[in-house]
């Protein structure tokens, strides 16, 4: 199993700061035949089920706000959050889909300071 | 617009069995697997399993193989995640999603004595 690590837990930063979340993997998410990473970001709310940010680790799905921004590729991923805004609390997951089973990095609990 | 909405809430006891479902509208329902995912009460988002609706072919997490039974009926578009025995281990939120971002609203499922 690819085993993904997130960084830090958690995370409190100050409105209109930048927020920045890591993501690592135990190996490659990188799909050699077509230069894609396998690697999203969702953002869960409490009670709401996960939203899509990222997919291939920096296309922004449609209708996310464009201060989140992912990149990365390989093995190590980050998740951006320009400008932080009090509707950008939640907390953060990466996953790869690259190989079976599709795994999740534990979690980033992000607040505001 | 592409919707997954699943069954409501469960309440059984240890030993019981027990299965929910994801209905797909919105869009042809073999154009993507499925997958269930679960969440433990405060903590984070497991993959369990997908389903190709196709032709119902299964992948597990070797986590949860053996445990539950992935199954579809392209007829009425829907996926089903299925428990013969339940444990009180087994309490939780467990969604349906695509690889794509589009995710079931949850089905909370409590097992107690």
């Amino acid at each position: 199993d690819i085993v993904m690590t997130q960084s830090p837990d958690s995370l409190a930063v100050s409105l209109g700061e930048r927020a920045t979340i890591n993501c690592k993997s135990s190996q490659s998410v990188l799909y050699s035949s077509n230069s894609k990473n396998y690697l999203t970001w969702y953002q869960q709310k409490p009670g709401q089920p996960p939203k899509l940010l990222i997919y291939w680790a920096s296309t922004r799905e449609s209708g996310v706000p464009d201060r989140f921004s992912g990149s990365g590729s390989g093995t190590d991923f980050t998740l951006t959050i320009s400008s932080l805004r009090a509707e950008d609390v939640a907390v953060y997951y990466c996953q790869q889909y690259y190989s079976i089973p599709y795994t999740f990095g534990q979690g980033t609990k992000l607040e505001i300071k | 617009e592409v919707q997954l909405v699943q069954s409501g809430a469960e309440v059984k006891k240890p030993g019981e069995s027990l299965r929910i479902s994801c209905k797909g509208s919105g869009y042809s329902f073999t154009s993507y697997w499925i997958s269930w995912v679960r969440q433990m009460p405060g903590k984070g988002l497991e993959w369990m399993g997908r389903i190709d609706p196709t032709d119902s072919y299964t992948n597990y997490s070797p986590t949860f193989q053996g445990h539950v039974t992935i199954s579809a009926d392209k007829s009425i578009s829907t996926a089903y995640l299925q428990w013969s025995s339940l444990k009180a281990s087994d309490t939780a939120m467990y969604y349906c999603a695509t690889v794509e971002g589009f995710w079931g609203q949850g089905t909370l499922v409590t097992v107690s004595s």
